[in-house]
């Protein structure tokens, strides 16, 4: 079965310093994995994705994450924080047996402080 | 693309009463999903649909809640007798034809129930 671990339920950090919100997976197959952004009240906005192409993807806004095997880890991190980045972030991993369904993290709030 | 519409928004609704949720998806994505979120927690699959068949259901849809997509387009989700525990956001998501496990999931806005 797959998983996905988040380290962090919240992070905090200072406008313009660097964002790093962690996501470790489990799977038995070589995963896609996804992070997603969600604002108060409002659906999953896809920030990027790794479909087994380039390990360091990068997405909108400014975020990137790397897939490393070794580590079991796609990290998701943006080299200087907005306020407009404060939001709950997702990680997921889908599950090639299962539909294209996404397993998601539990989620990390990210707050920014000016 | 106007992408995954949900119907209605929010929902109040007093405990032992029958609600019903509308999800639209983009058009001509063939796969449709339904998803269930409670506060600090993350999205969690309750069943997904590949053109009008409902191809899984998580053991967390129990037999209180059905779901349908009669033409292989718009579903909806029913919750019969309303606990609340069901209180949550119920969140629809499509994907494109022919959808492999890489291919994007788009989210509707969600659905807040309130059970009371």
């Amino acid at each position: 079965a797959q998983s996905v671990t988040q380290l962090g339920s919240h992070v905090s950090v200072s406008e313009g310093a660097l964002v790093l919100l962690r996501c470790n997976y489990s799977s038995s197959v070589p995963p896609y994995l996804f992070w997603y952004v969600q604002y108060p009240n409002q659906g999953l906005q896809l920030l990027l994705k790794y479909t087994s192409a380039a390990t360091l993807v990068k997405g909108i806004n400014g975020f990137e994450a790397e897939f490393k095997k070794s580590e079991t880890s796609f990290h998701l991190t943006k080299p200087s924080a907005h306020m407009s980045d404060a939001a709950e972030y997702f990680c997921a991993v889908s599950d090639p047996n299962q539909g294209g369904k996404l397993i998601f993290g539990q989620g990390t709030e990210l707050s920014v402080k000016p | 693309d106007t992408g995954v519409s949900q119907d209605p928004r929010h929902k109040i609704t007093k405990r032992g009463q029958n609600v019903t949720f509308r999800c639209d998806p983009i058009s001509e994505h063939n796969r449709l999903y339904w998803y269930r979120q409670t506060l600090g927690q993350g999205p969690e699959f309750l069943t997904y649909f590949q053109n009008e068949a409902q191809l899984e259901k998580s053991r967390l849809l129990s037999d209180r809640f059905s779901a349908e997509r009669p033409k292989g387009s718009f579903s909806t989700l029913e919750i019969q007798r309303t606990e609340q525990g069901d209180s949550a956001m119920y969140l629809c998501a499509s994907s494109p034809l022919g959808a492999t496990s890489g291919n994007t999931i788009y989210f509707g806005e969600g659905s807040w129930l309130t059970v009371v």
